[in-house]
């Protein structure tokens, strides 16, 4: 089955500084990426996703970029403020026969004033 | 358009009493998944379902779990005989059916959480 493995598990920026965090996946056969943030005690929530056709996407500050050859996929922030911070989890989706997701472990992002 | 809607939220329970959780999936989802998560860690794989249907059940534990999603009303996790370790918040997510434009993405209730004491 599909494996996705995710660092760092924690990370502390500076409020402005970027962030980066990265997922691995294993099974070539996943063709879709979803990112969710968590903040504390609420549900996982959808910030940004890429398909396999796609090498990058962008939404403000946010963006995700695709390796598929690698099977690697980053999530970027940039100009990071207090309120990203959160429980980011990255995802890889198999549209086979039905539909299996497979998260990673989380990185706990921390954005210090 | 309603999200996915858990109920309950809150719910404490003695060890050895059943536990029993609700997931309406947003309309027109028919996929259903539930998703376990210990405080500080990630979201653990249960089960998958269609109506009437249970697609993949790998990570439900073999004892006490179960789940159903019934042609009509909402998809229950059950927890018979709860323990201690039980204790953890259940997120339900709905997807479209395989097939819609965008059928990949799952969309998380707000989550059930369960203490036993």
């Amino acid at each position: 089955g599909e494996n996705v493995e995710q660092h760092p598990s924690t990370l502390s920026v500076q409020e402005g500084d970027s962030a980066v965090i990265k997922c691995t996946y294993s099974d070539s056969a996943s063709n879709y990426f979803p990112w969710y943030k968590q903040e504390l005690g609420k549900r996982p929530q959808l910030i940004i996703d890429i398909r396999s056709n796609v090498g990058e996407k962008k939404d403000q500050r946010i963006a995700v970029t695709l390796n598929k050859t690698a099977k690697h996929f980053s999530l970027h922030i940039t100009e990071t403020q207090p309120e990203d911070s959160a429980v980011y989890f990255c995802a890889a989706t198999y549209r086979g026969g039905y539909q299996k997701v497979t998260f990673g472990t989380g990185t706990k992002l921390q954005v210090i004033p | 358009n309603a999200g996915v809607m858990q109920n309950p939220r809150h719910l404490v329970r003695r060890r050895g009493q059943e536990a029993r959780l609700r997931c309406s999936p947003m309309k027109g989802h028919s996929h259903v998944y539930w998703y376990r998560q210990l405080p500080e860690e990630g979201l653990k794989f249960m089960v998958y379902l269609q109506k009437e249907n249970i697609i993949d059940e790998s990570g439900m534990p073999k004892e006490r779990f179960s789940a159903e999603f019934p042609k009509e009303g909402p998809s229950i996790l059950r927890i018979q005989q709860v323990v201690r370790g039980d204790s953890a918040a259940y997120f339900c997510a709905s997807s479209p059916p395989i097939g819609d434009t965008d059928g990949n993405t799952i969309y998380f209730g707000e989550g059930s959480w369960l203490t036993v004491v």
